[in-house]
């Protein structure tokens, strides 16, 4: 079976610095995304990782062990903006035909003055 | 904006009701979906089209219904819905293709309740 696992809820002050994991299962391994999605909005694009490694792009980075399953989102001098729902999700196959993610549960993101 | 549209973003109905989602994307994409996002649980891919087939039917029951009359549109028809059926469904739409970064971009989704 398939099974993603993140955090469901974490807290942090303006300015600093979150990491959330992630941590998965899955049949087969083809990619890791990550998406951001503000309430009653439409969850958007961070980042992706296919090979072991960070991957850096301005206040957010991704890692990536596909040894350990593991996979963490990393977000610096922490906006009030950056309070919203972080969702891992990981594609099993390439196909040529549509790209079939599956997503862990969220994390919510609260970000205090 | 993400290049995906959705409609109505609210939609309150009786389990007796027939309604229709609709989904337009302005990306010239090749594949479409349909996710299904309750409460406190994770997204669930429903149904997957790819140049207009349908390529993935999740075991989703057969009173949500999807159509795809063309690359840049997609519906979900909704027909004698159970209250468990109540939630957030988001269309999204993607390149096609074999690339393995390949993105999905959502809608904002329709917020459904069912009576």
């Amino acid at each position: 079976g398939q099974n993603i696992d993140q955090p469901t809820e974490m807290t942090a002050t303006e300015g600093a610095i979150v990491q959330i994991n992630c941590t998965y299962q899955t049949s087969g391994f083809n990619g890791l995304f990550w998406y951001q999605q503000h309430a009653g909005e439409a969850p958007t694009f961070l980042s992706y990782n296919v090979l072991d490694g960070l991957e850096e792009k301005g206040r957010f980075s991704s890692f990536l062990s596909r040894s350990k399953g593991y996979s963490y989102l990393l977000l610096k001098e922490l906006q009030m903006k950056d309070s919203a729902s972080y969702l891992c999700a990981v594609r099993e196959e390439a196909r040529a035909a549509g790209n079939k993610l599956t997503f862990g549960g969220g994390t919510r993101v609260l970000v205090k003055p | 904006e993400t290049g995906v549209t959705q409609t109505p973003r609210h939609l309150v109905m009786g389990m007796t009701n027939k309604k229709s989602l609709k989904c337009e994307q302005h990306l010239g994409h090749n594949a479409m979906y349909w996710y299904k996002q309750s409460a406190k649980k994770p997204l669930e891919l429903m149904f997957v089209y790819s140049l207009e087939e349908r390529v993935e039917n999740n075991s989703v029951p057969s009173r949500f219904s999807p159509e795809c009359p063309n690359s840049s549109h997609l519906f979900l028809h909704l027909h004698t819905l159970q209250p468990e059926d109540s939630a957030l469904y988001l269309c999204a739409s993607s390149q096609g293709g074999e690339g393995t970064d390949e993105k999905l971009f959502f809608g904002s989704g329709t917020q459904l309740s069912v009576l």
